[in-house]
């Protein structure tokens, strides 16, 4: 079975703060993705990457970055955490076309 | 642009009964469609996927249905229980973007 993992369940930041939020699958998937979900709004993609060092922009990239420095690996970084970015966070994984994606178990974020 | 819609957005029924929820897709030009349960607070967990070729997928009481050109899909759950209660959200991947619709929240009463 696919297992994708998220550092944290759940985590609370202040304003301001440089937050990290790491995804690890090992699965040796080619693509990761990164979604934020929000009531009313759905999943919402933010990055995602293809291979090792390269990244994307999805729907909704400001505000974040992220880090793909080994194949197993996706961080989600907030340079600047503010409010708006309080949501769950959802990392996925995928092999590569027509082979789905499978997801971590989310990490809910407040940020005060 | 793909749009995947479901309907109902919200279904209530007694335990034991069968149900039907549906899914539909503006562009037929996909290369799978995954259903996915999301309980309160947690992930994903992919239930089926169906690929592009395939008409249908079963995995025990579920049983998900494509018709690439009507844009459709249907998950039957057979029999269902109140451990069945969840939002179920089913997604279409077309080139390297999944778009997922806006999920059919389930309640199964005792």
């Amino acid at each position: 079975d696919v297992k994708v993992t998220q550092s944290s369940r759940y985590l609370v930041k202040r304003t301001g703060e440089k937050v990290f939020l790491e995804c690890v699958q090992d699965m040796d998937h080619e693509n990761m993705f990164w979604y934020r979900q929000d009531p009313g709004l759905g999943l919402r993609l933010i990055y995602f990457s293809y291979d090792v060092k390269m990244k994307e922009k999805g729907d909704i990239p400001e505000g974040y970055s992220v880090s793909r420095e080994k194949k197993e690996r996706f961080s989600l970084i907030l340079e600047s955490a503010s409010t708006n970015q309080t949501s769950m966070y959802l990392c996925a994984s995928a092999q590569g076309p027509g082979l789905g994606q499978y997801f971590g178990p989310g990490t809910r974020l407040t940020v005060t | 642009k793909q749009e995947v819609t479901q309907i109902p957005a919200a279904l209530s029924v007694p335990e034991g009964e069968n149900l039907v929820l549906n899914c539909s897709f503006t562009d037929s030009a996909i290369y799978n469609l995954q259903w996915f349960r999301q309980d309160p607070g947690k992930g994903l967990t992919s239930l089926l996927l169906i690929q592009s070729s395939q008409r249908e997928q079963t995995s025990g009481r579920l049983n998900a249905s494509l018709d690439k050109s009507s844009g459709r899909s249907t998950l039957y759950i057979a029999a269902s229980q109140p451990g069945d209660s969840a939002t179920y959200l089913c997604a279409v991947e077309d080139g390297q973007n999944f778009v997922f619709g806006p999920g059919t929240r389930l309640s199964v009463l005792p």
